[in-house]
């Protein structure tokens, strides 16, 4: 089974600020199958970006992903007030599908 | 526009069972894997079971395994988890999520889901 370590726990920023969230993966992520999520209170989660960089349909391009390896990242350029929520890393590099236990995005 | 809908979650003794449901809509329910995925309260996201898009391919975590069983019917666009000895570490809300495959059985990211059922296990 494949462990993702997502990290900071928390972030703490204001909105129009950028948001660096990291994903680390115990082993290697074949062909960079990891995906991104957002999560708001009383919500589903919503797909952000797919196979570690794509975004995924209707998702603003302020969201970025990147990475490959063990090491991914979810980038935010600028933060809007709708994107305080939790972010969820997910590996699909292997037949049991792991996530990550989030980061909290909260506004400062 | 693509709907997945959960259904028949509430309230349980530990030892019983519930069935779930989630109807599908907006895509072709036939060529697409279906995952159920849960989240315990203020916990994170765990996975727990898919179904192929035929029906005959189907997976679990180890941590239900002989206790749930998942089903689907594409002639009504449904999926169906059953829960049998459920227990309290089973409350959660229980997420339907429709697969997006790498060509690999299991291999999925998860591009549209539902809207949760709590299902709560207590005496």
């Amino acid at each position: 089974e494949i462990v993702l370590t997502q990290s900071p726990g928390t972030l703490s920023l204001s909105p129009g600020e950028r948001a660096t969230l990291s994903c680390r993966a115990s082993q290697s992520v074949s062909s960079s199958y990891l995906a991104w999520y957002q999560q708001k209170p009383g919500q589903a989660p919503r797909l952000l970006i797919y196979g570690a960089s794509s975004r995924a349909t209707g998702i603003p391009d302020r969201f970025g992903g990147s990475g490959s390896g063990t090491d991914f990242t979810l980038t935010i350029r600028r933060l809007e007030p709708e994107d305080f929520a939790v972010y969820y890393c997910q590996q699909y590099g292997s037949s049991l599908v792991t996530f990550g236990e989030g980061t909290k995005v909260e506004i400062k | 526009q693509i709907h997945l809908v959960e259904s028949g979650g509430g309230v349980v003794h530990p030892g019983r069972s519930l069935r779930l449901s989630c109807a599908a809509s907006g895509f072709t329910f036939s060529s697409y894997a279906i995952h159920w995925v849960r989240q315990a309260p203020g916990k994170g996201l765990e996975w727990v079971a898919l179904i192929s898009y035929d029906g005959s391919y189907k997976s679990y975590a180890d941590s239900v395994k002989g206790r749930f069983t998942i089903s689907r019917d594409n002639s009504k666009n449904t999926l169906s988890l059953q829960m049998n000895s459920l227990r309290a570490e089973d409350t959660a809300v229980y997420y339907c999520a429709r697969g997006r495959t790498t060509g690999i059985y299991g291999s999925d990211y998860f591009d549209y889901w539902g809207q949760g059922t709590l299902v709560t296990v207590s005496s």
